[in-house]
């Protein structure tokens, strides 16, 4: 059983078109929640973290929330530059072990 | 600042060679990650260091894997002998060991074997 679910895999969106990603989890013990953006070719970036439900930060267009079971990420009037893969991922008890979302590619066309 | 450096960055090779790939973390973290990537698994936690000592290494498939890290700012993992199942995506992300603490990955080595 996965611990962590991405929804929904992929996503197409017209520029300006807002919506919202998002990552449920099954384990106790929550240490982080993090979101990466993944551009073909290159390495995760790093986003955000998270630590406790209720929790949100911000960045230009995006916005991550935590709740006891899932996060979302909200992006506000994507540009076709924000296109990419954007990965889930979270640390549990005292391990910095990241367990990682299958990914959800979003495409933004102009 | 340069971030996490990998080498090499694409790497063909026939079955049954071995593979070693190379992993620079940045100046000052003191944890380091090897990952591998598939379409069909996505990103998974191979081993990790932290002050250079190994941690976790219950993801390493088998015996045909393994990793050191002789010091601070030099990493190794090893494949021998190498089989087409290997083909993938090899991260390395390094971490300030302190809380809270965001994990920075290299931009990969694209494994093949043929």
């Amino acid at each position: 059983e996965d611990q962590v679910t991405q929804s929904p895999e992929a996503l197409r969106l017209q520029e300006g078109e807002s919506s919202s990603l998002n990552c449920s989890y099954t384990v106790s013990g929550l240490r982080g929640l993090f979101w990466y953006r993944q551009d073909p070719g290159k390495g995760p970036e790093f986003l955000f973290t998270l630590y406790s439900a209720g929790e949100e930060k911000e960045k230009e267009r995006l916005k991550a929330t935590l709740t006891k079971k899932e996060s979302f990420l909200h992006i506000t009037a994507p540009k076709p530059e924000d296109s990419a893969t954007y990965l889930c991922a979270l640390t549990q008890g005292g391990s910095e072990k990241l367990v990682f979302g299958k990914g959800m590619k979003l495409t933004v066309n102009p | 600042d340069a971030g996490v450096i990998q080498s090499p960055r694409h790497e063909v090779t026939e079955m049954g060679q071995e593979v070693t790939l190379r992993c620079k973390p940045i100046s000052g973290h003191n944890s380091l990650f090897w990952y591998r990537q598939t379409m069909m698994r996505g990103l998974e936690l191979l081993i990790y260091f932290n002050n250079n000592v190994p941690i976790d290494d219950s993801g390493m498939p088998e015996d045909r894997f393994s990793a050191k890290m002789p010091n601070a700012s030099f990493s190794t993992l090893k494949i021998q002998p190498s089989e087409p199942r290997d083909s993938a995506v090899y991260f390395c992300a390094s971490q300030r060991l302190a809380v809270n603490q965001p994990q920075h990955f290299g931009d990969g080595t694209r494994l093949s074997i043929l």
